[in-house]
């Protein structure tokens, strides 16, 4: 069966600071890829998705920017942290080649940004 | 691009009491997806619409899709405090052309019931 996991499950970070938050899949190949970030009591925003190694999208300009260095492997990253970037961050993924298929969560990072 | 929105945004009911949340799309979608977050949890996958005016159940929830696949609704029947979360619509996160799986989600409808 496939698991996802995300750490680490919360953070504390300075303004200023770097962060760098890790996804990884196992029991699946080739899954699209997706960040997502929920402020307290709203709806998911996506920030980024992967359809194979080294390819990534942005689907809004922010402070941050993510890679995937393996398949099943992703990372969201910034430089340098701001007071705004805090929120829960999300991995999620799905069966790649359809927009038929439901995408399968992680259990969250919760960030908090001071 | 696509928009889903997603009324009410908040619901509190008694327990034993009916809820329903509405998903009213921008375009037509080939199909809707329902998902439940618990409080401090991650949204999990409930079910999949994907025919016109199609309508499928999970023990007391109903899920309906619109005639012209562009609204979709989730009704739950006496309401225990077991269904208390955010419930979220989504549908496919593209206007024309492949969506790489992406979907676009409503605000989604928090739920608090009282025992």
């Amino acid at each position: 069966s496939q698991t996802i996991h995300q750490w680490p499950a919360t953070l504390v970070q300075p303004v200023g600071s770097p962060l760098s938050l890790e996804c990884t899949v196992e029991g699946t190949s080739n899954p699209n890829l997706y960040w997502y970030r929920q402020a307290a009591g709203r709806g998911l925003q996506l920030l980024f998705y992967s359809v194979g190694i080294g390819q990534i999208s942005s689907e809004v300009p922010q402070n941050l920017s993510a890679s995937r260095p393996q398949d099943r492997q992703f990372i969201l990253s910034s430089k340098k942290l701001l007071l705004s970037d805090s929120g829960f961050y999300l991995c999620a993924w799905s069966i790649s080649g359809s927009s038929y298929n439901e995408q399968f969560f992680g259990p969250g990072t919760r960030l908090t940004v001071l | 691009g696509q928009q889903v929105m997603q009324i009410p945004q908040y619901q509190h009911v008694q327990e034993g009491e009916d809820f329903t949340t509405y998903c009213n799309s921008s375009t037509t979608l080939s199909n809707i997806q329902w998902y439940k977050q618990r409080p401090g949890g991650h949204p999990v996958f409930l079910i999949q619409l994907v025919k016109s005016g199609e309508v499928k159940k999970q023990k007391r929830l109903t899920f309906q899709f619109g005639e012209a696949k562009k609204n979709s609704s989730l009704h739950i029947t006496a309401t225990q405090t077991t269904d208390v979360g955010t419930y979220f619509c989504a549908g496919p996160g593209y206007a024309g052309g492949t969506s790489y799986g992406k979907l676009t989600f409503g605000q989604g409808t928090i739920l608090t019931v009282h025992p």
